[in-house]
């Protein structure tokens, strides 16, 4: 079955503490994303990769920070210079080099910091 | 730039009524227009999309949206609730040709009740 992993599903950290959120896709998608998700904001643009090794900040770029090493993986860190981590962050993932221009979403990952 | 306002943050409807989300873009070029379902504490999953060609456009689920370029709208309707409707929902808009960034709006809570 072809889809897109997040591990894990809860995480709990202190403050101060670096954290990485896993992203994993089998689809063969090029480009992929990560978004933060606020109650009554919507998703938010934290980086997105378009092709292995190259990847662009988002709107909310500041205190996270990813690699793409891999075609399938984008993991995220959250480290702690994110004044507010506390959020479900979602992955996504799309094939624009064949006109499809929809992006495919993870379960999410619900963060919490205390 | 991209922008898209979705008109009220809760929408609730009996089951059986007929369903309207409502989606405004703002966008300087043809835009692409997706609408994605939320279940508490999972990932987005589209419904459908628009990108060229018919202006309406039928997605999974009984839903449909239609794309008015002259009320730069593309609101979503479905001619009968189901309680399984129940779930938060999202407009995107992506400019054509431009980067693959989606933008998203805050979302519409929709409750359906028996």
């Amino acid at each position: 079955d072809g889809g897109i992993t997040q591990s894990p599903k809860y995480l709990f950290r202190k403050e101060g503490q670096n954290v990485t959120l896993s992203c994993e896709q089998n689809l063969n998608h090029d480009a992929m994303y990560w978004y933060r998700q606020d109650p009554g904001q919507g998703l938010r643009l934290i980086y997105y990769s378009q092709i292995v090794n190259d990847f662009q900040k988002g709107d909310i770029a500041e205190g996270y920070s990813v690699s793409r090493e891999k075609k399938e993986s984008f993991p995220l860190t959250v480290t702690s210079a994110q004044k507010n981590p506390t959020a479900f962050y979602l992955c996504a993932s799309s094939m624009p080099g064949q006109g499809l221009h929809e992006q495919y979403f993870g379960p999410g990952t619900r963060l919490t910091v205390t | 730039a991209q922008s898209v306002t979705q008109l009220g943050s809760h929408v609730s409807v009996s089951e059986g009524a007929l369903v309207l989300l409502r989606c405004n873009y703002s966008s300087s070029v043809p835009p692409y227009l997706f609408w994605y379902v939320q279940y508490p504490n999972q990932g987005l999953q589209l419904l459908l999309k628009y990108t060229t060609g018919a202006t309406l456009v039928k997605g999974i689920n009984g839903f449909e949206a239609e794309f008015k370029k002259s009320e730069t709208s593309f609101h979503l309707t479905k001619p009968s609730a189901h309680m399984s409707d129940a779930a938060e929902y999202f407009c995107a808009v992506k400019a054509q040709g431009g980067s693959e960034k989606l933008v998203f709006g805050k979302g519409t809570k929709l409750t359906v009740n028996p």
